[in-house]
């Protein structure tokens, strides 16, 4: 079935630093593919998303690029704030929406 | 503000107990689901109601069980609660039933089982 694998956690960096959070996935055709954020004590917001291959999705600085030929969509950030710290997930569309485990990240001043 | 509204936000319990969680969607959303986040399983898939009925089924126990009113808002019953339930239940809703693409979710219900 349809699957998403991102990579562990946690990751932690310096203000300014760049993020770069991988994920590959395993699907049927090309499904949408999504970044989830979830901030500490909330529920999961939508953070950006890709429709189609070679899409490149972007949102508050983060950008990912629906790449067909790697089943990928890494999600990246040139420079990464305090604010930034959360739990990233990727996702992709399917019957339901099928999550990562999340990535941890932790920015430090 | 997501606009979906979850019920409790903290709810501590023993074993053994049951226990109802309730989630109101966004407006004018058909779709609920409902996931389970623990530390070591990420989020898992626990079942999906569209329109009041049940569309999808994922690794839900056969301890728990849900449905969808005809006002929409959904309720996930836990019973015969073990120390292991205790974890995040997140509901979320969207407009569609198949191939969606977004989902909004709540802020959560936090189930300790003591």
């Amino acid at each position: 079935g349809d699957s998403v694998t991102q990579m562990e956690g946690p990751v932690t960096l310096s203000e300014e630093a760049f993020l770069t959070i991988n994920c590959t996935y395993t699907a049927t055709g090309y499904p949408s593919l999504f970044w989830y954020v979830q901030y500490p004590g909330e529920g999961l917001q939508l953070l950006l998303k890709a429709t189609k291959a070679d899409d490149k999705g972007s949102n508050k600085g983060f950008e990912a690029t629906y790449r067909k030929e790697t089943t990928s969509f890494h999600l990246e950030k040139g420079s990464v704030q305090v604010s930034d710290s959360a739990v990233y997930f990727c996702a992709l569309r399917s019957t339901p929406l099928v999550f990562g485990k999340g990535t941890r990240l932790s920015v430090i001043a | 503000d997501s606009g979906v509204t979850q019920t409790p936000k903290h709810l501590i319990t023993a074993t053994g107990q049951r226990v109802t969680l309730r989630c109101s969607p966004r407006s004018g959303d058909l779709s609920v689901y409902w996931y389970q986040q623990s530390l070591d399983q990420g989020l898992q898939f626990l079942i999906q109601y569209y329109n009041g009925e049940e569309r999808a089924k994922g690794n839900i126990l056969e301890r728990f069980s849900a449905q969808q009113f005809p006002d929409l808002h959904s309720e996930l019953n836990l019973s015969s609660l073990e120390l292991g339930d205790s974890a995040l239940y997140f509901c979320a809703s969207s407009v569609g039933g198949d191939r969606i693409t977004e989902a909004f979710f709540g802020q959560g219900t936090r189930l300790t089982v003591v």
